[in-house]
């Protein structure tokens, strides 16, 4: 099974609106992390967002906020007041802090913002 | 400390050839990890340093990939008799024992196999 699944290969946008970029997740470690990465087309991943498995609160970071539904298994990335420059791949990912330290990565999602 | 720094950023060989990647992580960070990421798909684990040990190797990373940590510094990954299939992104990050979010990126060797 798929540990992170990302169902929208593309999204668009216009500027200025928020955009929901949606992510599940597999796992039956008790703890771990959730993140948010933006890839560029310069191939850089650039760390956006973080959500550990215990906390209360959704994380938030500037214009970006983790929707985190722990029952639904769900970290979905809320982008708001979309600019041209969020433009990229975004990728979700997760740790399994019990059982390892790699990320497993979802497939992505492109997003496009339309001016 | 400006962050992760990979080199060369591009590399095309022949097929047959062998090639090395050096990765510089950030200078606190005891953690490194070495990811390929193919086109249209996320980075694929590969291997996990802690300080100068491997610890962890996926099954992806086969007899013709090695890595090394010497001194728990930069780390290089070698590739030997490279094949098409090798051709991808290479991706370095490090990051510190502890809070997970502190993990951070290079940007990558892209190789090119001829």
């Amino acid at each position: 099974a798929q540990k992170i699944t990302q169902t929208q290969p593309g999204m668009f946008v216009q500027e200025k609106e928020a955009v929901t970029l949606d992510c599940t997740y597999d796992t039956s470690d008790q703890s771990y992390g959730l993140f948010w990465y933006k890839q560029p087309s310069s191939g850089e991943m650039i760390f956006l967002i973080y959500q550990g498995s215990y906390d209360e609160q959704n994380a938030t970071e500037g214009r970006y906020s983790l929707n985190f539904q722990k029952a639904r298994k769900s970290a979905n990335l809320v982008i708001s007041a979309s600019q041209l420059g969020d433009s990229a791949m975004y990728f979700c990912a997760m740790r399994e802090l019990n059982t390892g330290n790699q990320f497993y990565f979802g497939t992505g999602t492109s997003l496009t913002v339309i001016p | 400390d400006t962050g992760v720094s990979q080199d060369p950023r591009h590399k095309i060989t022949k097929r047959g050839q062998n090639v090395t990647f050096r990765c510089d992580p950030i200078s606190e960070h005891n953690r490194l990890y070495w990811y390929r990421q193919t086109l249209g798909q996320g980075p694929e684990f590969l291997t996990y340093f802690q300080n100068e040990a491997q610890l962890e190797k996926s099954r992806l990373l086969s007899d013709r990939f090695s890595a090394e940590r010497p001194k728990g510094s930069f780390s290089t990954l070698e590739i030997q008799r490279t094949e098409q299939g090798d051709s991808a992104m290479y991706l370095c990050a490090s990051s510190l024992a502890g809070p997970p979010e502190s993990e951070y990126f290079g940007p990558g060797t892209r190789l090119t196999v001829l």
